[in-house]
């Protein structure tokens, strides 16, 4: 599975909307891109997945770049509890369970 | 709705002693998987069930360690003997198949202490 970056750490002010990007240059056509959270203390959290197309859903929305070399997920209005760690992963389907959290981006949501 | 409920929530046990750790997967997911989180290793995928049947069990450390999923509700992980080293997060998750089963609802873990 092909290899993400992310920035470290990022903060945003809490009601405005949180642009977390990803690097994945190396994704190949059969990827899917997915990102889960993890709150301090607490189980890991499904937020969205895409192939190609734009996705949106209640929690958030991803954006990925033509190329798929990239992706940008979006949490429109951000609030304290979603301060956590955010992680991508690009995935095969076949690769069943197969999450590899890297570093993740640190989002510090502030009043 | 419920999500994976996993029991129990924190044990602490003493070396040599055998470990039982529980979970129900959501109502309806036929995919069950276990994981491990470390601060050194990071999350680890130890084995999943598809339908009740193990389907890839090569992320089990060792014979130490055995998981079960007798019905489409309830699956066990079990360690015996347990070892200071086995201390961690253990989480069990479940997801739908098809092209769902990535999208995984984990449980809120068990956190394990060997002493």
């Amino acid at each position: 599975d092909a290899k993400t970056t992310q920035p470290t750490s990022m903060d945003c002010a809490e009601g405005r909307a949180a642009n977390l990007p990803c690097n994945h240059s190396t994704i190949s056509g059969n990827e899917y891109v997915y990102w889960y959270r993890q709150i301090h203390s607490q189980g890991p959290q499904y937020i969205i997945h895409g192939l190609k197309n734009n996705e949106t859903n209640e929690m958030a929305s991803l954006i990925i770049t033509e190329d798929r070399k990239s992706s940008t997920l979006i949490l429109p209005h951000a609030t304290l509890r979603d301060t956590a760690v955010y992680y991508c992963i690009v995935l095969r389907s076949s690769n069943t369970g197969k999450l590899i959290f890297g570093q993740g981006t640190t989002l510090q949501v502030k009043p | 709705d419920a999500g994976v409920i996993q029991s129990p929530r924190h044990e602490v046990t003493e070396m040599g002693q055998e470990v039982t750790l529980r979970c129900k997967p959501i109502s309806g997911h036929d995919y069950l998987f276990w994981y491990r989180q470390t601060m050194m290793r990071g999350l680890e995928l130890l084995i999943y069930f598809n339908n009740n049947v193990p389907i890839d069990d090569s992320g089990m450390p060792e014979d130490r360690f055995s998981a079960k999923m007798p019905n489409a509700s309830f699956s066990t992980l079990k360690i015996q003997p347990s070892e200071p080293r086995d201390s961690a997060v253990y989480f069990c998750a479940s997801s739908l198949s098809s092209g769902l089963r990535n999208t995984i609802y984990f449980g809120e873990g068990s956190w394990l202490t060997v002493v």
